[in-house]
């Protein structure tokens, strides 16, 4: 029930492509949904984060689209760059409490 | 600047030791956690705490021990139970129904 499941494991991709990573989770009462952006040796960052009022959120090049009905939410990345290339999870908790919880992670690579 | 400071960054210790990491956040965030993750897994929760002097249980938290004295601090215990310490431990912070700050991390050995 409070699952995060995120796909796929790992993602190569070239430069300038687009990246796409999913999760899907089972919990309706799940309202808030941030992306973390990590790189290595570092803290997760938030990248972009989004309320299941809206079906998409673009911040630069990077979009969340969400899926109420399907239980689905996926974080598009335009132009990809060797700079994005870290580890990306996706997160999802109720408003009414604080506790995240984390996909699996996502490791893209962006060849030059 | 308003900011989660882990310390130290990497920490080594020997068999049968206690270690101590120490998690301080100047947000004003009631919530605070611990993750411990392994090289090129995911976050596993250890411990959280929403309020001073209370905390609960994650889903790794066997072998581990933290306080909640202060607001601002929330200091993990790496125990001599933990049979597996070495990881990468992350501390976060957050305020109800937002994301979580994390800190940068700090990287346990055992020697």
């Amino acid at each position: 029930q409070q699952q995060v499941k995120q796909s796929p494991q790992s993602l190569i991709v070239q430069k300038g492509g687009i990246s796409i990573i999913n999760c899907a989770y089972e919990n309706t009462a799940f309202d808030y949904f941030p992306w973390y952006q990590q790189f290595p040796g570092k803290g997760p960052a938030l990248l972009i984060a989004i309320r299941p009022d809206v079906s998409e959120k673009k911040e630069g090049r990077f979009t969340i689209s969400f899926n109420k009905s399907a239980k689905q939410f996926s974080l598009h990345i335009m132009d990809s760059q060797p700079g994005d290339s870290a580890t990306y999870f996706c997160a999802a908790s109720e408003t009414s409490g604080s506790r995240l919880t984390f996909g699996e992670g996502t490791q893209l690579t962006v060849n030059p | 600047d308003g900011g989660i400071t882990q310390s130290p960054k990497y920490l080594f210790r020997k068999e049968g030791q206690n270690v101590t990491l120490s998690c301080e956040q100047n947000l004003n965030h009631d919530a605070m956690y611990w993750y411990r993750q392994d090289p090129g897994q995911g976050l596993r929760l250890i411990y959280y705490s929403q309020i001073v002097n209370d905390f609960q249980k994650g889903d790794i938290a066997e072998g581990y021990s933290v306080s909640r004295e202060k607001k601002e601090s929330f200091p993990l215990t790496v125990t001599s139970a933990q049979k597996n310490p070495t990881a990468f431990y992350l501390c976060a912070s957050s305020v109800t129904g937002f994301g979580y700050t994390f800190g940068s991390g700090t990287r346990l050995t055992v020697v």
